[in-house]
C-alpha cells in the first residue's frame, strides 16, 4: 500500500512569499502530523490533525498555519517566508493520533528561502 | 508535555560489533509510549520500536532492542550485529511525538 506522499520533494521560494506543501497520508489513516527539521533546532512539532481538527499546536508564530481535508489528506502553509523558515519539512500519518503506535513519516519537502 | 534528552550527538560502531544508544525521558502520565525512529541520509524517517510504559519486558525487533528502566526514565536503544545500513540519525521519540535532538551512528566496515 502506498506510503505517505509529500508533494512537492523540493522547492525554492524569496522572502516574503507564501507557500503551500501538501501531504497525503496511507490509505485510512486519520491523523496528520507536521514537523520542522533543521541542523540547529532539530524536529519540531507544528501541529497534528484528526479528522478535519486541529488537534495539538506546537510553539510557531501565526504565519504557519494548516487544514486537513475530508479524505485525511492535509496542507501546510507558511505566510511571509522568512530567511530561517528554511527547512525540511516532514509530514507523518497514523490511524489515530499517534501517542500509541507511532507515525510513519513521508519523505519530506525540502524548503529553501533566499 | 513530555521531555525527552538524547545526550550523545554522535557515535560510530564497527560492522558486526554491538552498539547502544541512550534516551532519557520526563512525563507526569502513568501510561505512555515511547519510539526509536531510524533517519537514513535518504532522510524517510521510520519506526524502528516501540516500548509501552506498562510492559515490564523489553520490546524487540530482530537485532533491535530496548532496555527500558522506568523509575530512571531510561530508554536506551541496542543495535546488535551492526550493518552498514543501520547509518543514520536515530531519534528518540515520546508517546505526544516530541522528538530527542537525535544520535549521528555512522558503522564502520
Amino acid at each position: 500500500k502506498a506510503g505517505v506522499t509529500q508533494t512537492p520533494r523540493y522547492l525554492i521560494k524569496t522572502r516574503g512569499q507564501q507557500v503551500t506543501l501538501s501531504c497525503s497520508p496511507i490509505s485510512g489513516h486519520r491523523s496528520v502530523s507536521w514537523y520542522q527539521q533543521t541542523p540547529g533546532q532539530g524536529l519540531q512539532f507544528l501541529f497534528e490533525y484528526f479528522s478535519e481538527t486541529q488537534r495539538n499546536k506546537g510553539n510557531f508564530p501565526g504565519r504557519f498555519s494548516g487544514r486537513q481535508f475530508s479524505n485525511s489528506r492535509s496542507e501546510m502553509n507558511v505566510s511571509t517566508l522568512e530567511l530561517g523558515d528554511s527547512a525540511l519539512y516532514l509530514c507523518a500519518s497514523s490511524l489515530r493520533t499517534g501517542r500509541a503506535n507511532g507515525y510513519t513519516f513521508g519523505s519530506g519537502t525540502r524548503l529553501t528561502v533566499v | 508535555a513530555q521531555t525527552v534528552t538524547q545526550s550523545q550527538p554522535e557515535m560510530s560502531v564497527q560492522e558486526a560489533e554491538t552498539v547502544t544508544l541512550s534516551c532519557t525521558y520526563d512525563t507526569s502520565e502513568s501510561n505512555y509510549y515511547l519510539f526509536w525512529y531510524k533517519q537514513p541520509p535518504s532522510r524517510q524517517m521510520i519506526l524502528v520500536i516501540r516500548q509501552e510504559a506498562y510492559k515490564q519486558q523489553n520490546a524487540t525487533e530482530n537485532r533491535f532492542s530496548v532496555n527500558f528502566q522506568k523509575a530512571a526514565k531510561s530508554f536506551s536503544l541496542k543495535i546488535s550485529d551492526s550493518q552498514l545500513g543501520d547509518t543514520a540519525m536515530y531519534f528518540c521519540a515520546s508517546g505526544d511525538m516530541r522528538f530527542g535532538a537525535g544520535t549521528r551512528l555512522t558503522v564502520k566496515p
